[in-house]
């Protein structure tokens, strides 16, 4: 079955920027998109489409794509960017999705 | 703006069914735009796709819970609803209803994400 590769955690000091990466082999062929979960609560998107931004989220957010490798970039990380972050895709054109495993983001 | 929530039982006996219901508020779960969406959490862990439906009612399920799974969608009430059969301690989770934009765009791509999202309900099975 398909899968989505991401490292399980991250750590950053406030201010600097992080990067949290996404591997799998359709990303070339299908977009990417990332969401943010805070404890106890439901995911939030906060890219979509590999690099935009839905009205709301934080410029500091941003998203690229390079062949099979997408990352969610946080600039000038803050405190309450602390969460778990994942991406989502698809293995086909259906409207069907695959997670990665999520990643820890921890601010320092 | 759109709501999604969650309802049903907390706590399911092991080789019972799990069954829940989302309500949409706020839009019309009949909109062509929109499949809708179940994916869980395990406690601790991350998240599964569980399967989507059309509103006519054409569902998508993931390979590994496809024998186990049926989704049903309810216009008139705009709501949709998650069966998962035979439940064991694994299916033990934070079960979230979403809106599935999936969309073909000629000449740019295929669009597929989840927005929004509802709080979720969490299920345990236990005896």
């Amino acid at each position: 079955s398909y899968e989505l590769t991401q490292p399980p955690s991250v750590s950053v000091s406030p201010g600097q920027t992080a990067r949290i990466t996404c591997s799998g082999d359709a990303l070339p062929k299908q977009f990417a998109y990332w969401y943010q979960q805070k404890p106890g609560q439901a995911p939030v998107l906060v890219i979509y489409k590999d690099t935009e931004r839905p009205s709301g989220i934080p410029e500091r957010f941003s998203g690229s794509s390079s062949g099979t490798t997408v990352t969610l970039t946080i600039s000038g990380v803050q405190a309450e960017d602390e969460a778990d972050y994942y991406c989502q895709s698809a293995d086909s054109s259906g409207p069907r999705g695959v997670f990665g495993g999520g990643t820890k983001l921890t601010v320092l | 703006q759109l709501q999604l929530q969650e309802s049903g039982p907390g706590l399911v006996k092991p080789s019972e069914t799990l069954s829940l219901t989302c309500t949409v508020s706020g839009g019309s779960i009949s909109s062509s735009s929109y499949y809708w969406g179940w994916i869980r959490q395990p406690p601790g862990k991350g998240l599964e796709w569980i399967g989507s439906i059309y509103y006519s009612g054409s569902t998508y399920y993931n390979p590994s819970l496809k024998s186990r799974v049926t989704i049903s969608v309810d216009t008139s009430k705009n709501q949709f609803s998650l069966r998962l059969s035979s439940v064991t301690a694994a299916d033990t989770a934070v079960y979230y209803c979403a809106r599935h934009i999936h969309r073909a765009v000629a000449g740019t791509g295929i669009y597929n994400w989840f927005d929004p999202w509802g709080q979720g309900t969490l299920v345990t099975v236990s005896s």
